[in-house]
């Protein structure tokens, strides 16, 4: 694929329901990141994935966030019971090695929007 | 106090002009670098990085590292209305994630 992938670009939903966000990273890279970035706030990192290790979950605001990563490719963050401070840009970006000087590449995003 | 601080604007400058972006870090095991830029709804991308103190250069870029000092700098040359984004710095050391400034908004005028 040319790039990492989100979908969808836009989600509004209403306050306490569940969204599912998407990524499709770059075929063969195999650490993925989740980021989200709010105004003002820059990014905030959120969970990180590298192969088959468990995941850096280190980022995660509540136990309303998860993410899953099946096969080692595609990517899918869970926000339960949504709140509208979860209202942001969520950027997902993966990249070849988990090393420190591998660049990360990133999608659109996703520009959540919680009413 | 975050970890990277980074005035986030916005800067406006004349086409033509010397652009300076600055951050400074806290983090002392800090040791990669980067630049990325952001246009309005899309991603960040790479634009510059660097391992420990220095200077590199790319084309019009070239991105400073003052490790004793804590200060990331990019300078950009003969500034143009496309180079109008935002301008993310980001570190990381040996072990950890990647750590972002909050971004500079730049505007570069006719």
């Amino acid at each position: 694929g040319a790039g990492v992938s989100q979908s969808p670009s836009n989600k509004v939903t209403e306050k306490g329901k569940d969204v599912e966000l998407r990524c499709d990273p770059i075929s063969g890279h195999t650490a993925l990141y989740w980021y989200r970035q709010s105004l003002g706030q820059g990014l905030e990192f959120l969970i990180y994935f590298q192969g088959n290790s468990a995941p850096d979950k280190s980022g995660l605001p509540s136990d309303r966030f998860s993410a899953e990563r099946t096969g080692g490719s595609v990517s899918t963050l869970t926000i339960q019971r949504t709140q509208q401070e979860d209202s942001a840009v969520y950027l997902c970006a993966s990249s070849l090695l988990r090393t420190d000087n591998s660049p990360l590449h990133f999608g659109n995003g996703t520009r959540l929007t919680v009413t | 106090q975050k970890e990277v601080e980074q005035d986030p604007g916005p800067l406006s400058v004349p086409e033509g002009a010397i652009v300076s972006l600055n951050c400074t870090y806290s983090n002392s095991a800090f040791q990669y670098f980067m630049w990325y830029r952001q246009y309005s709804r899309k991603g960040p991308e790479l634009l510059m990085y660097t391992y420990s103190s220095g200077n590199k250069e790319d084309g019009r870029f070239t991105a400073q590292v003052d490790k004793s000092s804590k200060y990331i700098s990019l300078f950009i040359r003969d500034s143009q209305p496309s180079d109008s984004a935002t301008y993310l710095c980001a570190a990381t050391g040996t072990a950890s994630k990647l750590t972002f400034g909050t971004g500079t908004r730049l505007q570069v005028t006719l």
